[in-house]
């Protein structure tokens, strides 16, 4: 168990929906990061949050977004969902923000858009 | 761009025996960092082991072991005394930037008894 939760686990949903998934990170972790696992385009990066503000931007859709809030937890917003947005996404937690840091994982939640 | 290669889409070993899966990684940079990653059929991430780019020292934990090679960008990951939980997708990462790792499309290790 790596300290950080996601919930939920699972999510069906309808294309044209909009979901939010959430993350809390481990205790004293000020860094959230966002990726998605699909088959196609593998682990990728989303989006970086650090104290509550944005620190770096990956491969995002303009229909997604996130934010972290004053009690470090973070949700990712998926909005107007197709049928490739069916994915497995993480939030991963590092203490500080740095490349020296190491990332640990949540259990991600597993997206299904039908 | 930062890429990260993992040429074995899949590899097999004998339970007890020795299995190394090969990463190799294109960066400009001096100082980085570099990562293992298993991912079992849970599908949780789990961090299996960490290289600083500035130690020439291999890092070890317990089986777990690296040959990092920095002048070819090659990060192996050896598994020794294989064991049945061994059995999982490895994925080879890269820090790039201050805080985005990159992944390799990774590794489908098999144990067999």
């Amino acid at each position: 168990d790596s300290g950080v939760t996601q919930t939920p686990k699972h999510l069906i949903t309808a294309t044209g929906q909009r979901v939010t998934l959430r993350c809390s990170p481990r205790s004293g972790d000020l860094s959230v990061y966002w990726y998605q696992q699909s088959l196609d385009q593998g682990l990728q990066f989303l989006i970086q949050y650090y104290n509550g503000e944005e620190r770096a931007k990956g491969n995002i859709l303009e229909r997604f977004s996130a934010q972290q809030f004053p009690d470090l937890h973070s949700e990712l917003n998926l909005s107007s969902l197709e049928l490739g947005d069916s994915a497995l996404y993480f939030c991963a937690s590092s203490p500080s923000s740095g490349r020296a840091e190491t990332q640990y994982f949540g259990p991600g939640t597993r997206l299904l858009v039908l | 761009a930062q890429t990260v290669t993992q040429s074995q889409p899949e590899m097999s070993v004998q339970e007890a025996e020795t299995v190394t899966l090969s990463c190799t990684y294109d960066t400009s940079e001096s100082d980085y960092y570099l990562f293992w990653y298993k991912q079992p059929p849970s599908r949780q991430m789990i961090l299996v082991i960490r290289q600083e780019a500035y130690k020439q020292q291999n890092a070890t934990e317990n089986r777990f072991s690296v040959n990092f090679q920095k002048a070819a960008k090659s990060f192996s990951l050896k598994i020794s005394d294989s064991q049945l939980g061994d059995a999982a997708m490895y994925f080879c990462a890269h820090i790039w930037g201050a805080q985005k790792l990159v992944f390799g499309q990774g590794t489908r290790l098999t144990i067999n008894p």
